[in-house]
């Protein structure tokens, strides 16, 4: 199985931060990246997918990008609504793996 | 717009046996896949398998492939999830989501229903 490890594993950040988290993947996985929002008692919310697509409706300060194995989300300026757990899940083979998740909380 | 509305929590002894159900509206089931997600109790994301609302085609993780069975009724748009020999560790809120296959390698789940808690008690 591939495994995906996620850094940090929580963080703490400010309203208008810039705000960077990692995932890794444990052999290549291409750009088959997903990145997921959730938070407590809610559903994951998809959020990137193919490592740099944006869903639609998600705003446009959430990207993603990769190199190589290593792959980023970046929230260009933290807004109060988006402190939650992040969760990067490979989809290059089955079974389909989650990153540990990052929780992102309020400095 | 597209919904998936899962069945109530439910509460089962070990060694019993649990079905979830996964109702979808506002799209055509079988144009997409239906994939199951579980997080235990204050721990992460654990990709449980999916099924293809299409032929029915199905792909277990290997640790569950004994006791899961993942199937869909195009006719009710509704998705099935059973797991059998229930554990205590089984505990967990059991989550349905819409998995779209782009192209090989991409897949993505992108609309998820509101998750079933499942608790494994004696």
């Amino acid at each position: 199985d591939i495994q995906m490890t996620q850094s940090p594993s929580s963080l703490s950040a400010s309203v208008g931060d810039r705000v960077t988290i990692t995932c890794r993947a444990s052999q290549s996985i291409s750009n088959y990246l997903n990145w997921y929002q959730q938070k407590p008692g809610k559903a994951p919310k998809l959020l990137i997918y193919a490592a740099s697509n944006l869903q639609s409706g998600v705003p446009s300060r959430f990207s993603g990008s990769e190199s190589g194995t290593d792959f980023t989300l970046t929230i260009s300026s933290l807004q109060p609504e988006d402190f939650a757990t992040y969760y990067c899940q490979q989809s290059s083979t089955t079974p389909f793996t989650f990153g540990p998740g990052t929780k992102v909380d309020i400095k | 717009q597209v919904q998936l509305v899962q069945s109530g929590g439910e509460m089962k002894k070990p060694g019993a046996s649990v079905k979830v159900s996964c109702k979808a509206s506002g799209y055509t089931i079988s144009n997409y896949g239906i994939t199951w997600v579980r997080q235990a109790p204050g721990q992460g994301l654990e990709w449980m398998g999916w099924i293809s609302a299409y032929n029915t085609n199905t792909d277990y993780a290997q640790d569950l492939q004994d006791r899961v069975t993942m199937t869909t009724d195009t006719s009710t748009s509704t998705a099935y999830m059973e797991l059998r020999s229930l554990r205590s560790d089984d505990t967990a809120v059991y989550y349905c989501a819409r998995l779209v296959f782009a192209l090989a390698g991409v897949y993505y789940f992108d609309f998820w229903g509101q998750g079933t808690l499942v608790t494994v008690s004696s």
